[in-house]
């Protein structure tokens, strides 16, 4: 079945450390996007990409970093630069017809 | 710049109770505007979709949404609710799809609890 895979799904890091958060789909989609959820806070951009090697910063771009070498995959780097990391992390392609397609998200805590 | 608005963080309803969860929105071109839902510790699926078609938009579950252009607003709304249905929604607008990918923006959530 097509869709999307964030792995992993729970992630510890001390601070200073960088992370890598994956994001894999299948459904041939040319738009991918990166969400951070807070309690309270809905959900804010961090950075997407409309096409391959292409990518534009969100509201909340600092402190993150992306690439887009393939279209199956959007990978997020949580820098050490990143203040406030403790976060649910979402990953989404979007349909042809508007709507988003989210994976089943990434839940990382700085210890 | 676009933005939504949902009036109320935390709803709650008894079971088998009119569910109505209030989302007012702000564009400067026609929109595309989304309901999705989020079960705890999950990712987010969509429940309905207005993309400019007709104004009363049916959804699964037993969702349904009128857009209201005058009152800029885009209430969910589901007759008889269930206990299945506790679970945090979220209201999106995006431009139409002239834009291209424009991101969506979120509304900041409501969680639904249903009460037996």
């Amino acid at each position: 079945d097509g869709g999307i895979t964030q792995s992993p799904k729970y992630l510890f890091r001390k601070e200073g450390q960088n992370v890598t958060l994956s994001c894999e789909q299948n459904l041939n989609h040319d738009a991918m996007y990166w969400y951070r959820q807070d309690p309270g806070q809905g959900l804010r951009l961090i950075y997407y990409s409309q096409i391959v090697n292409d990518f534009q910063k969100g509201d909340i771009a600092e402190g993150y970093s992306v690439s887009r070498e393939k279209k199956e995959s959007f990978p997020l780097t949580v820098t050490s630069a990143q203040k406030n990391p403790t976060a649910f992390y979402l990953c989404a392609s979007r349909l042809l017809s508007g709507e988003l397609f989210f994976g089943e998200g990434s839940r990382l805590t700085v210890l | 710049a676009q933005s939504v608005t949902q009036l109320g963080s935390h709803v709650s309803v008894s079971e088998g109770a009119l569910v109505l969860l209030r989302c007012n929105y702000s564009s400067s071109v026609p929109p595309y505007l989304f309901w999705y839902v989020q079960y705890p510790n999950q990712g987010l699926q969509l429940l309905l979709k207005y993309t400019s078609a007709a104004t009363l938009v049916k959804g699964i579950n037993g969702f349904e949404a009128e857009f209201k252009k005058s009152e800029t607003s885009f209430h969910l709304t589901k007759p008889s609710a269930h206990m299945s249905d506790a679970a945090e929604y979220f209201c999106a607008v995006s431009d139409g799809m002239g834009s291209g990918n424009t991101p969506l923006v979120f509304g900041k959530g409501t969680r639904l609890s249903v009460i037996a």
